[in-house]
């Protein structure tokens, strides 16, 4: 299966600073998917980055908060800008791929844990 | 996409074997059912996905009837290490988003 590596695993941020996670596939992919969980809570879908276009958000999400780059098919990074305490939340980074059943499953890294004080 | 239904948690207990099951009314014909784990600190992995009646893998089962307006995973004789959070997703097939549930809090208990 497809192995993500995300950087940082954690962090602690300052408010009103910004911080760039990376996130690296061991495989080409052409859809990544970067997903928000707060503490004790489900995921919550922030945007879909696609290689050569930009990336979709979901709704209650903004570019402008949340830039993402996707200059190639094995990398992509998501920016956490202008940080209030509220974006305290594991980031996880996300691609398909196949398993030994034909299925198309969601493969996730690790997440990075970020803590905005 | 389909809004799914689920328990909030369940306890079990090791040996025993656990079934949990999704609502989702709304399903779409072409919808896949998927259930996926998540242990504290990690990312969500996939346990298991149908269409229709029963599949079964090396860690569990997932039951879905003919309206297949539920579905239901089977975790056989589970253990201390199947404490986790269960989600159970309806998406298409393919390369879509998949948008996660409140999930059920499974715990096991000696």
């Amino acid at each position: 299966s497809a192995v993500i590596s995300q950087k940082p695993s954690r962090d602690i941020c300052q408010r009103g600073t910004s911080l760039t996670i990376q996130c690296q596939v061991d495989s080409q992919v052409t859809m990544m998917f970067w997903y928000r969980q707060q503490p004790g809570q489900s995921l919550t879908l922030i945007a879909t980055a696609n290689q050569g276009s930009e990336a979709t958000y979901e709704s209650g999400f903004v570019i402008d908060k949340f830039p993402i780059s996707r200059p190639n098919l094995t990398f992509s990074t998501l920016t956490v800008s202008n940080m209030s305490p509220e974006d305290s939340s594991i980031y996880l980074c996300s691609v398909y791929e196949s398993d030994v059943s034909g299925a198309n499953v969601l493969t996730f890294g690790a997440g990075s844990r970020l803590t905005v004080l | 996409l389909a809004k799914t239904t689920q328990p909030i948690s369940m306890d079990s207990y090791e040996g025993q074997e656990v079934n949990i099951t999704c609502s989702h009314n709304n399903i779409a014909t072409n919808d896949y059912i998927t259930w996926y784990q998540q242990f504290p600190s990690q990312g969500p992995r996939f346990i298991i996905q149908g269409y229709k009646t029963k599949v079964t893998n090396e860690v569990a089962s997932l039951f879905i009837p003919a309206d297949r307006k539920s579905s239901t995973l089977s975790l056989p004789r589970v253990s201390l290490s199947d404490t986790a959070v269960y989600y159970c997703l309806v998406a298409l097939g393919g390369y879509n988003k998949l948008i996660f549930g409140a999930g059920t809090r499974l715990a096991v208990h000696p």
